[in-house]
């Protein structure tokens, strides 16, 4: 069955960055794309982007482009998400999500990866 | 604010039927299929409907989606206290080039 675990729980200082991994099983990881949303307390979904698992292309939304790098590592089945310059604001629950057959199509989702951004 | 637009929250009794609405624009629910989400609170989100009304399978029939112009709808029959969660729309902002979600609705089953 298809499963993505996320990596644990994180506490970083504003300024730091923050690199959470997604391993995936039970599908061809190549197949099919590795979104990254996260989710502030209380607060809706919010999509930071993609990676195509097969051709490493990447798409970021620009609400956090320059600050997060999307990668994967295909023999190890792991997708990553890198956010830097961290703020308090970025605080949040952080899910990878795989997409098929459609762009806004999450059909698995991570556990959930808790980052939390204090002083 | 959200580039989709729904009702903050819904509610209704246990055995009734409840819609939720998600607004957009031509640029996302006008011209790319939406997804809706159910989401408990502590977990995450799980897919219920996809390109506008398919239900991936293990989704009850009480769960249906429908689409008209830049509107979509998740409608919920026989309504039970375990619906109770928030529920999220989404779908491909062809002008942000992003995928887009509504602010969430909360349900709750009086």
């Amino acid at each position: 069955q298809v499963q993505l675990v996320q990596s644990g729980a994180e506490v970083k200082r504003p300024g730091a960055s923050v690199k959470v991994s997604c391993k995936a099983s039970g599908y061809t990881f190549t197949s099919a794309a590795m979104h990254w949303v996260r989710q502030a307390p209380g607060q809706r979904l919010e999509w930071m982007g993609w990676i195509n698992a097969g051709t490493g292309k990447v798409k970021y939304s620009e609400v956090y482009q320059g600050r997060v790098t999307i990668t994967r590592d295909t023999p190890a089945n792991t997708a990553y998400m890198e956010l830097s310059s961290l703020r308090s604001e970025d605080t949040a629950v952080y899910y990878c999500a795989r997409a098929m057959g459609g762009p806004a199509r999450f059909d698995y989702w991570g556990q959930g990866t808790r980052v939390a951004v204090s002083s | 604010q959200s580039v989709l637009t729904q009702p903050p929250s819904v509610s209704a009794a246990p055995g009734q039927k409840v819609t939720i609405s998600c607004s957009g624009s031509s640029s996302n629910i006008g011209n790319n299929y939406i997804s809706w989400y159910q989401q408990f609170p502590g977990t995450a989100p799980k897919l219920l409907v996809y390109d506008n009304n398919k239900r991936p399978s293990g989704i009850p029939d009480r769960f249906s989606g429908s689409k008209s112009g830049t509107s979509a709808t998740l409608g919920i029959t026989g309504l039970q206290t375990g619906d109770e969660a928030d529920y999220y729309c989404a779908t491909w902002d062809d002008s942000l080039r992003d995928v887009v979600f509504g602010g969430g609705t909360k349900l709750t089953v009086l």
